[in-house]
């Protein structure tokens, strides 16, 4: 079974510029979710989506950050603009059911300078 | 207070100690509990889900103390390769649904 897709593995950035990162959940997982991984802390989570409908996004920087699953399968989430604050690993994982355990991608780390 | 508290760690144990993780909760509506496992830079993993009755596999053993909000995770026999982080992990209850971590306990089992 193919595992969660994400892209681009690294990315370096400017403050205030823009950036996007891409998720391509396990095959029939219909629950899909972008945490934020700060060094030396726990993953945080920024929005849930179940199929293309948005579950939780009450820990979404919704000033800056925004995400999208438009048909349901792959889902894309945007920073603009970043701040230096904004380093951290992008995860993205997605799960059969809400109560089941998360398969999570490899992540993206993003370094804002 | 934190929804996930863990000691931070770190668990410096010999190989073939035993060595447990402890781990409190917020939400007594959680109905969902895990333990991740997450290697330097890599992105967690699911180690096992946690039962009311307590639960095993090979040499981990996972507790659940509903009344006090307390999960344990023991590692018996520890391994060079157990070395990680061990993420404590709960069901966000009614109203959030999402997993919500612990910040982790780091283990480094020396030779």
């Amino acid at each position: 079974e193919a595992g969660v897709a994400q892209s681009p593995r690294y990315k370096i950035i400017e403050k205030r510029q823009s950036v996007a990162f891409w998720c391509n959940p396990i095959s029939g997982h219909a629950t899909l979710y972008w945490y934020q991984q700060i060094l030396g802390q726990g993953p945080k989570l920024l929005i849930q989506f179940q199929n293309n409908g948005v579950v939780d996004d009450s820990q979404l920087p919704k000033d800056r950050f925004s995400a999208e699953r438009l048909k349901g399968v792959d889902s894309t989430l945007k920073i603009q603009p970043a701040k230096l604050e904004d380093s951290a690993v992008y995860l993205c994982a997605s799960s059969i059911g809400q109560l089941d355990g998360y398969t999570f991608g490899s992540g993206t780390r993003l370094t804002v300078v | 207070r934190k929804e996930v508290e863990q000691d931070p760690g770190p668990f410096n144990v010999p190989e073939g100690a035993t060595v447990a993780f402890n781990c409190t909760y917020s939400n007594s509506a959680s109905q969902s509990f895990f333990w991740y496992r997450q290697d330097c830079r890599k992105e967690p993993k699911l180690l096992m889900s946690v039962y009311s009755s307590g639960n095993e596999d090979g040499r981990f053993t996972a507790q659940l103390n509903r009344a006090s909000q307390y999960i344990s995770l023991l590692i018996r026999d520890s391994k060079l390769s157990d070395s990680a982080t061990y993420l404590c992990v709960v069901n966000g209850g009614t109203g959030r649904r999402a997993l919500t971590f612990g910040s982790g306990t780091r283990l480094q089992v020396q030779p």
